[in-house]
């Protein structure tokens, strides 16, 4: 298995404009996770999804940011618009519950800039 | 949203030396108690994890040790080396939850 999949890898854009930051959980896999790293803060969870449904977003910023997982290979994490204090390492990550007791998975990251 | 402290922040240790890292939650109900290592450029990776019913647990150099009363678990690092410079992750949770510390940037000097 390719293990999680995010893209792009890297993603540089001005203020004000709308971001699409992608997805792809291991298959098989139904949890799916959208964190956000920075220095100041640390990995914070964004929200999460089980079976394709949102069950925790209270980690959202705002209403700037939304998530979408519109089938079990497909997630979205979208800023509109975004500001620089967005600027982070997002990370998407999936995990199964069972002996593997949530075991999370991370995606390689993508890392926006907001100029 | 913070549920889990960790720390130190940062931590400069001599190679052959042992890297301890602290952390402590709060909600009694999380049964799973994993440590995610992260090298730069790289998404966190599951490196070593224990469940409440042990006291500790140890995979080569690296040992779990938890303590239920007082709600704190650690990591051990024995014979730190170079290549274990990284950040790690302690963390907290359930099936339905997994709560993360701020991370420890750990750096090993040869």
């Amino acid at each position: 298995d390719a293990g999680v999949i995010q893209s792009p890898r890297h993603e540089v854009t001005e203020m004000g404009q709308e971001v699409t930051l992608r997805c792809k959980p291991i298959s098989g896999h139904d949890y799916l996770f959208w964190y956000r790293q920075t220095m100041m803060r640390g990995l914070e969870l964004l929200i999460y999804f089980n079976n394709n449904v949102p069950i925790d977003d209270s980690g959202m910023p705002e209403d700037r940011f939304s998530a979408k997982m519109p089938n079990a290979s497909f997630s979205t994490l979208k800023i509109q618009p975004s500001e620089p204090r967005d600027s982070a390492v997002y990370f998407c990550a999936s995990s199964t519950p069972g002996l593997a007791k949530n075991i999370q998975y991370f995606g390689a990251g993508t890392r926006l800039s907001v100029l | 949203q913070q549920q889990v402290k960790q720390s130190p922040q940062s931590l400069i240790v001599q190679k052959g030396g042992i890297s301890i890292i602290n952390c402590a939650y709060e909600n009694t109900a999380f049964d799973y108690f994993p440590w995610y290592q992260q090298f730069p450029g790289k998404g966190p990776a599951l490196l070593i994890a224990i469940r409440p019913d042990v006291s500790e647990k140890k995979e080569g150099r690296f040992t779990i040790s938890f303590n239920k009363s007082a709600k704190q678990f650690s990591l051990h690092i024995m014979d730190s080396q170079p290549g274990d410079s990284a950040t790690y992750f302690c963390a907290a949770g359930d099936n339905n939850d997994m709560r993360f510390g701020a991370g420890t940037r750990l750096t090993v000097k040869p």
